[in-house]
């Protein structure tokens, strides 16, 4: 079983604050990290794939980074809001794009309070 | 837009009744996976599948079986539930061309 490591495991900011999260996984046979964001009561969404050692990745006012090499990812939030509220996970993508399998992380719940 | 449809939202079964949680999908992907939730341990592949009849275990499939006749359905069977699958299910889909996972709205069995 892969290791997929994500931290913290939760945390609690005020509205405005930036944040950020670290996922740490192998660094051999690497073919995608993805960073999915969870609300309550809704499904998992993709926020970010990627693929290239040195990705950086933006949405908003969220942002990736990669780096494959060492095995860790960083995702950003500048100026959380409430809205950002979920849980976010990051998973492993290994084996070929037609037959391979996402592992996840154990994911950060983010609560922002208003 | 893409759908991953879960049968149920909410299921409450009784230990050692055969219980049955279906997946369908709108996006004709070949791939598709049972995952459980659990708190402190993120998202568990229990099956998945990458073609009909095709089916792979995942990392924690005991206590589980799963069916695809249909490319769009994939049905994820606990023969004799136990209460510690008492979890948040989560089926996905995905294209074999491409990475990204879509997910179902999950169901949240309880085995009392």
């Amino acid at each position: 079983i892969l290791n997929v490591e994500q931290s913290p495991q939760s945390l609690h900011v005020q509205e405005g604050d930036s944040t950020n999260f670290t996922c740490s996984f192998p660094s051999s046979n690497f073919y995608a990290l993805h960073w999915y964001r969870w609300e309550t009561a809704k499904s998992p969404e993709a926020l970010f794939v990627m693929t290239l050692n040195g990705d950086e990745k933006k949405k908003g006012r969220i942002s990736a980074t990669l780096n494959t090499k060492e095995g860790y990812s960083y995702l950003y939030i500048k100026g959380s809001q409430p809205e950002d509220s979920a849980t976010y996970l990051c998973a492993f993508f290994w084996g070929r794009t037609s037959y391979g399998k996402l592992t996840f992380g154990q994911g950060t719940i983010l609560t922002v309070h208003p | 837009d893409v759908k991953v449809t879960q049968s149920s939202r909410y299921l409450v079964k009784r230990t050692g009744e055969k219980v049955f949680l279906e997946c369908v999908q709108d996006m004709d992907h070949e791939n598709m996976f049972w995952y459980r939730q659990d708190p402190g341990l993120g998202l568990r592949l229990i099956y998945f599948s990458y073609d009909v009849k095709m089916k792979e275990k995942g990392d924690i499939p005991e206590g589980y079986s799963v069916s695809r006749e249909k490319k769009e359905r994939f049905s994820l069977i606990l023969e004799s539930a136990s209460t510690n699958q008492t979890s948040m299910y989560l089926c996905a889909s995905r294209s074999s061309s491409n990475t990204e996972a879509f997910f179902g709205q999950g169901t949240r069995l309880t085995v009392v």
